[in-house]
């Protein structure tokens, strides 16, 4: 159980498109979601929170202009990065966490990430 | 306050070994400790979690030592096998609502097990 997945696996763009990132909590109905980067051999960012049916909670430096999130079911969360820029390229990873009360309350469930390239 | 230190920054264990990671913590008010596994180009999987109540938890070959008073944990893989190298990352969280439910991530281990 507990399954998050990420769609597409792998993406390259040009400069100035926008890109979806589409992340599904394919068992579990998922409160809150969490996207995050990571850049090459560190650790997770987190960029911004967000919660079924409200606005996303970014984090500071994250533009939120630039980094749409929609969370509009329990099972699933959108990424857009609008008009991307080389500086953009990385490797984005969403989470979910389930419903509280549950056992696993607190536990974040990772997605398998998504690598973006802007040529 | 908010940080969870880690170390080492890699680490390198022949079959059979014992790997040791450690993490150590500020706010007294975290209450989950996960530990999270990646492998390179996956996202991170969560491999076994701990809450201040108990001073450790084993989960096959992984334990977790817990340490509150001296805010420090530390993971053990007990006979590291090859298929172990990954990174490995701790983390700490607070409660459950809001900002306080997000994890803060240690900067990851890197582990190689040598055959």
């Amino acid at each position: 159980g507990a399954v998050v997945s990420q769609h597409p696996s792998r993406v390259i763009c040009k400069s100035g498109t926008s890109v979806k990132i589409e992340c599904r909590s394919l068992d579990f109905q998922a409160t809150t979601m969490f996207w995050y980067r990571q850049f090459p051999k560190k650790s997770l960012m987190l960029m911004a929170t967000s919660n079924e049916g409200s606005k996303a909670t970014y984090e500071q430096g994250v533009e939120k202009d630039k980094f749409l999130i929609n969370h509009a079911s329990l099972t699933l969360s959108t990424l857009t990065v609008t008009s991307a820029h080389p500086e953009d390229s990385s490797f984005y990873i969403c989470s979910a966490r389930a419903l509280p009360g549950l056992a696993t309350g607190d536990t974040q469930y990772f997605g398998p990430g998504t690598r973006l390239t802007v040529l | 306050q908010q940080q969870v230190k880690q170390s080492p920054q890699s680490l390198i264990v022949q079959k059979g070994g014992i790997s040791i990671i450690n993490c150590a913590y500020e706010n007294t008010a975290f209450d989950y400790f996960p530990w999270y596994q990646q492998f390179p180009g996956k996202g991170p999987a969560l491999l076994i979690a701990i809450r201040p109540d108990v001073s450790e938890k084993k989960e096959g070959r992984f334990t977790i030592s817990f340490n509150k008073s001296a805010k420090q944990f530390s993971l053990h893989i007990m006979d590291s096998q090859p298929g172990d190298s990954a990174t490995y990352f701790c983390a700490a969280s607070m409660g459950y609502g809001g900002s306080q439910g997000n994890l803060i991530f240690g900067k990851g281990t890197k582990l190689s097990v040598k055959p």
